[in-house]
């Protein structure tokens, strides 16, 4: 039911530059913000990015948000080990019957 | 930031109703600006929005499960509950709570089975 779209999957080797996009709709990205979540293996999602480019007190600023239309993207610089994760976009969509939030489909990150 | 758990049952039934409840700790849930949200993911896949409730009692449900869902809040016991009806294999899933996401209890896991 993911209405955001993300790569499956995205890989660098430490110290290099990742990207990941998001894709949305006008109803959802376009007059939203975009959220971005870090899941770590058997662990619960993080919050890493608000509003679009905010980082939460704790999150590293080699952690990066950007929006443009109905896309987002993450960007990790510097790449790290810890940074193997699943990362996952979301947005409220202004539906017809009312507000719901969405989640992108996940990206798996892998450093090689 | 405060702290979530999830709690109840780890094997529901298929048709019966599943029932979390999950408590806040290390701060009251009727402070703020705070809405609560209810999340899940089955094994292997990724994340699905349930619903949300302000303290206000006012709701968000997704869509896809409007039907079946209900979200409720005690603040006596600085607790939130989610109840969903008429589940299947489908709805096996650990389940997760989150504070306007910027926490997250460690999730259930709830198993769907006779």
């Amino acid at each position: 039911q993911s209405v955001l779209t993300q790569p499956p999957s995205a890989s660098g080797t430490p110290g290099q530059r990742v990207t990941i996009s998001c894709s949305g709709s006008s109803s959802n990205i376009g007059s939203n913000y975009v959220y971005w979540y870090q899941q770590l293996p058997g662990t619960a999602p993080k919050l890493l990015i608000y509003r679009n480019n905010q980082r939460p007190s704790g999150v590293p600023d080699r952690f990066s948000g950007s929006k443009s239309g109905t896309s987002a993207s993450l960007a990790i610089s510097g790449l790290r080990s810890e940074d193997e994760a699943d990362y996952y976009c979301a947005a409220w969509d202004d539906s017809l019957s009312g507000s719901f939030y969405v989640f992108g489909t996940g990206t798996k990150v892998t450093v090689l | 930031q405060v702290q979530l758990q999830e709690s109840g049952p780890g094997l529901v039934k298929p048709s019966q109703t599943l029932s979390l409840t999950c408590t806040v700790s290390g701060g009251s849930i009727s402070s703020g600006s705070y809405y609560w949200s209810w999340i899940r993911q089955p094994a292997g896949k990724g994340l699905e929005w349930i619903g949300r409730i302000y303290t206000s009692g006012s709701t968000n449900y997704n869509p896809s499960l409007k039907s079946r869902v209900t979200i409720s809040v005690d603040t006596s016991k600085n607790q939130f509950s989610l109840k969903l009806s008429s589940v299947t294999a489908a709805d096996t899933a650990v389940y997760y709570c989150a504070s306007s996401f910027s926490s997250w209890g460690q999730g259930t896991l709830v198993t769907v089975s006779s």
